[in-house]
């Protein structure tokens, strides 16, 4: 059974920093890209980022470009986002969404965690 | 940036009744739409990839059609556990974009 869970979200202040992780099993994790999506309360999807499997190739949306950095650990099975910089309006769940080819392009999102929020506030 | 933009954005329906949910794309994007129901307070659930094919597991009442720019979310003999937000998705080019979401009240 494919199981995604995020961790590392919480309460930071405006211009802080956070790391949060999606440990993953139930699939071979180093074969497939992965992806963060976000959700502010009450609001709609928003898609935040993108890794290909070995990690070479990533993408980020405009809104969080220069200031969050995907990568990951095939070693550990592990999906990381590091936040800085953060806003106000970065206050949503974060969701951690397998992709099911190795490349990032063009694929729907199979699997989805059950999320972590992050909220920024002072 | 493609913009998705469904209709209607809140529909109550009663259960046994069909109901038809539409996702329009700011430009063409092949077949490359799929769709999600979030249930409330549960994660998003992939219900049809690209535009028409089903997924395993999901109940033959949901169906998909479209391409180019105009798609169509069709639910069949609506049941009470149907009561979701639907969101339709493009992966024709980054950034992925979301439509703003159906929220399906059942009466």
């Amino acid at each position: 059974e494919v199981q995604l869970v995020e961790s590392g979200g919480g309460l930071v202040q405006p211009g802080g920093s956070l790391r949060l992780s999606c440990s993953a099993s139930g699939f071979t994790f180093s074969s497939y890209a992965m992806h963060w999506v976000r959700q502010a309360p009450g609001k709609g999807l928003e898609y935040v980022s993108a890794i290909s499997s070995n990690g070479g190739s990533t993408y980020y949306a405009d809104s969080v470009k220069g200031r969050f950095t995907i990568s990951r650990d095939n070693s550990k099975n592990t999906l990381y986002l590091q936040m800085s910089s953060l806003r106000a309006e970065d206050t949503a769940v974060y969701y951690c969404v397998k992709d099911p080819a190795p490349t990032a392009m063009g694929d729907y999102f199979d699997y989805w965690g059950q999320g972590t929020l992050v909220t920024v506030s002072s | 940036e493609i913009v998705l933009t469904q209709s209607p954005d809140f529909q109550s329906v009663t259960p046994k009744e069909k109901v038809t949910i539409t996702c329009r794309a700011s430009q063409s994007i092949g077949s490359s739409l799929h769709w999600y129901q979030q249930k409330p307070d549960q994660s998003p659930k992939l219900l049809i990839k690209y535009a028409s094919q089903s997924i395993s597991g999901v109940p033959s009442r949901f169906s998909g059609s479209g391409s180019g720019t105009d798609f169509t979310l069709t639910i069949n003999s609506l049941e009470a556990e149907d009561a979701a937000t639907y969101y339709c998705h493009q992966s024709s080019s980054f950034p992925y974009t979301f439509g703003q979401g159906t929220k399906l009240e059942i009466k």
